[in-house]
């Protein structure tokens, strides 16, 4: 069955400009995660959807970060007013429900190839 | 706050060899354990998961790691290292109450000598 997948693979923009990245969970997955990943900073959470739960926006690095769960499915972060600091990979990841409705803190998180992002 | 510290960002063994990849947690309660692999260009894979049943985990192409408490550990081995399983490899725990996200550790990069 198809992953999750993310575009674009490759995005380089110049400072200042805006950038959106798409995610496509794997479908039926209620939760939705975005991760960055960078040289200096490893893998570090942004954001989590449940469901029509409010998502944990707990990891956004500043207010130029945002990011929304249309229908459930898709996802988009948007970074505005990009920065050299933005640069990194984005990961997007997906999970299951669980027999309670809910997303079992084991449940695997099923990671996409990530977007690779490069501000100039 | 729970973290997760990677003993050795780079380690190297010869093919056939052995492989330990060391990672401590701090958190007051067990949490739940993950380790996942990154092939060069691709996304991250679970390797294998502690969810408090077994302390002894085994995951996908050979790796296994055990869970011990007393130490705050959940070491990677492999007894018999593969070229293919060059890598990186993160360590990351997840709370079993409260926050859904992942705290990774640094990663380690594994390299196999032929």
């Amino acid at each position: 069955g198809a992953g999750v997948s993310q575009s674009p693979s490759n995005k380089v923009t110049e400072k200042g400009k805006d950038v959106e990245l798409r995610c496509d969970p794997i479908s039926g997955h209620t939760a939705l995660y975005w991760y960055r990943q960078s040289l200096g900073q490893g893998l570090e959470f942004l954001i989590y959807f449940q469901g029509n739960s409010a998502p944990d926006k707990s990891g956004l690095p500043s207010d130029r970060f945002s990011a929304e769960r249309t229908g459930g499915s898709v996802s988009t972060l948007t970074i505005q007013r990009t920065q050299q600091e933005d640069s990194a990979v984005y990961l997007c990841a997906s999970s299951p429900q669980g027999l309670a409705g809910g997303v079992l803190p084991y449940n695997e998180q099923f990671f996409g190839p990530g977007t690779r992002l490069t501000v100039l | 706050a729970q973290s997760v510290t990677q003993l050795g960002s780079h380690v190297s063994v010869s093919e056939g060899a052995l492989v330990l990849l060391r990672c401590n947690y701090s958190s007051s309660v067990p949490p739940y354990l993950f380790w996942y692999v990154q092939y060069p260009n691709q996304g991250l894979q679970l390797l294998l998961k502690y969810t408090s049943a077994a302390t002894l985990v085994k995951g996908i192409n050979g790796f296994e790691a055990e869970f011990k408490k007393s130490e705050t550990s959940f070491h990677l081995t492999k007894p018999s290292a593969h070229m293919s399983d060059a890598a990186e490899y993160f360590c990351a725990v997840r709370p079993i109450q409260g926050a859904q996200k992942l705290v990774f550790g640094q990663g380690t990069r594994l390299t196999i000598n032929p």
